[in-house]
């Protein structure tokens, strides 16, 4: 079956510090992952997307790898901030039918402490 | 812009009640959605659909029914509610059906079936 696992603990770091968050998926061939950041109440925001033949994409403090022989995908925030605290989604994206559809993982929930 | 907004916020149902959630967006987008999130779980998408008019199962579909008003709204109905409906849905859309699309999500309803 198809699975999409992400870090099943929490993340506590201090801030300054480099959060990294994986993401493994089984029984997939995803053209394209996602990372989206989702706060206690709200709906989920999208951060990064790196296409299959991308190993790196960074924006800001962000980086994100893509390697589709291991079929992982790993998050990083650097110089983490309290602000930086939140969950963090991974999602496949895949054709299906007339559409790219996603598929998430349970998400990984950062705290940065001060 | 509004982005995507649903109604209500909160919900609390008897079992066997029925209720519909509400989701409009105002970007134009022609791919809809509609979510649950439960506690350790990935987003589940319930229903989509990807252009006026057309509407699609998705992965966990059982119990509940949609509606594609117009290109700017998109609903969910549960007909006959059971508390393993209790959870919270997103609703969300997408600009096409290009892969590199990203969804933007509504705030959520919190449903509790009692």
């Amino acid at each position: 079956s198809q699975k999409i696992e992400q870090n099943s603990e929490a993340l506590n770091i201090q801030e300054g510090k480099t959060a990294t968050l994986t993401c493994n998926y089984t029984n997939y061939s995803p053209a394209y992952l996602q990372w989206y950041r989702q706060d206690p109440g709200r709906g989920p925001v999208f951060l990064l997307l790196i296409r299959e033949n991308e190993k790196e994409k960074r924006k800001e403090r962000l980086k994100v790898t893509f390697d589709t022989t291991l079929k992982q995908s790993l998050f990083h925030i650097t110089a983490s901030q309290p602000a930086d605290s939140a969950t963090y989604l991974c999602a496949l994206s895949r054709r299906r039918s007339n559409d790219y559809k996603l598929s998430f993982g349970a998400g990984t929930t950062v705290t940065v402490r001060a | 812009n509004a982005g995507v907004t649903q109604t209500p916020k909160f919900q609390v149902l008897k079992t066997g009640q029925s209720m519909t959630l509400q989701c409009a967006q105002d970007m134009n987008h022609n791919s809809m959605y509609w979510y649950r999130q439960d506690p350790g779980m990935g987003l589940r998408l319930i229903y989509y659909s990807a252009s006026e008019g057309t509407t699609d199962k998705g992965e966990v579909p059982n119990g509940y029914n949609v509606s594609r008003l117009n290109k700017r709204e998109f609903s969910l109905r549960l007909e006959s509610a059971a508390p393993s409906q209790t959870s919270v849905y997103f609703c969300a859309s997408k600009g096409t059906g290009g892969p590199t699309d990203t969804q933007y999500f509504g705030p959520g309803t919190r449903l509790t079936v009692l």
